[in-house]
């Protein structure tokens, strides 16, 4: 069975600062990685979408990776704005479970 | 509309009631999805839908039945529910469930019971 850890589970930084959000899932027969982003009682949207075939996907400020010999991706948040304070949600896709498991997410906090 | 679209968006029923939750997505994908969030707890998948046909049913009490009529449609259709079945409630889409090109979810229902 997968299961995707993300750490730390809550972060607090000042504006400006460029930002590491981790996951890791231990089964590394991983299909593709997503991150999603939460706001407060609100649905998921989508950020960035690892696929099988890549390693690395950037969108504007955020860059995410992923190393599935290491069962790990990382989301880098650069120069952080209070805007960006959410909860980031990373999720696997499985080859041999083919379904999407999410971690329980980090919360984030930019002060400005 | 575009994307995926969930109504309502709040929703409060008694533990006698029955009420159906609506999802209705604009992407032209084939595989649809239920997911509940609860507090402190990661999203649990519910059920799976790929071209209409129910292809995962993750041990979900009978209290909740899904229906999908179509592809762009999918329904949670709720009676005599729990105070703990209080949550958020996420439809999502995809291209199919195999193919890799991933999830499009809804704003969501945040379901109460009282």
């Amino acid at each position: 069975k997968q299961e995707v850890t993300q750490i730390p589970a809550a972060l607090s930084v000042p504006e400006g600062e460029n930002l590491v959000l981790n996951c890791s899932f231990t089964d590394s027969a991983i299909y593709n990685l997503q991150w999603f982003r939460q706001d407060p009682g609100k649905g998921l949207t989508s950020l960035l979408l690892i696929q099988s075939s890549q390693r690395e996907q950037t969108s504007g400020r955020l860059n995410a990776s992923l190393d599935k010999s290491s069962g790990r991706s990382t989301l880098y948040i650069a120069a952080s704005q209070p805007g960006d304070s959410a909860t980031y949600l990373c999720a696997g896709l499985g080859t041999s479970y083919g379904k999407l498991t999410f971690g329980q997410g980090t919360i984030l906090t930019v002060h400005p | 509309e575009t994307g995926v679209t969930q109504t309502p968006r709040h929703l409060v029923m008694g533990m006698t009631n029955k009420k159906s939750l609506k999802c209705e997505q604009h992407l032209k994908h084939n595989a649809m999805y239920w997911y509940k969030q609860s507090a402190k707890k990661p999203l649990e998948l519910m059920f799976v839908y790929n071209f209409k046909e129910q292809t995962e049913n993750n041990s979900v009490p009978s209290r909740f039945s899904p229906e999908c009529p179509n592809s762009s449609h999918l329904f949670l259709h709720l009676h005599t529910l729990q105070p703990e079945d209080s949550a958020l409630y996420l439809c999502a889409s995809s291209q199919d469930e195999h193919r890799d090109y991933g999830y499009t979810f809804g704003s969501g229902t945040r379901l109460t019971v009282v």
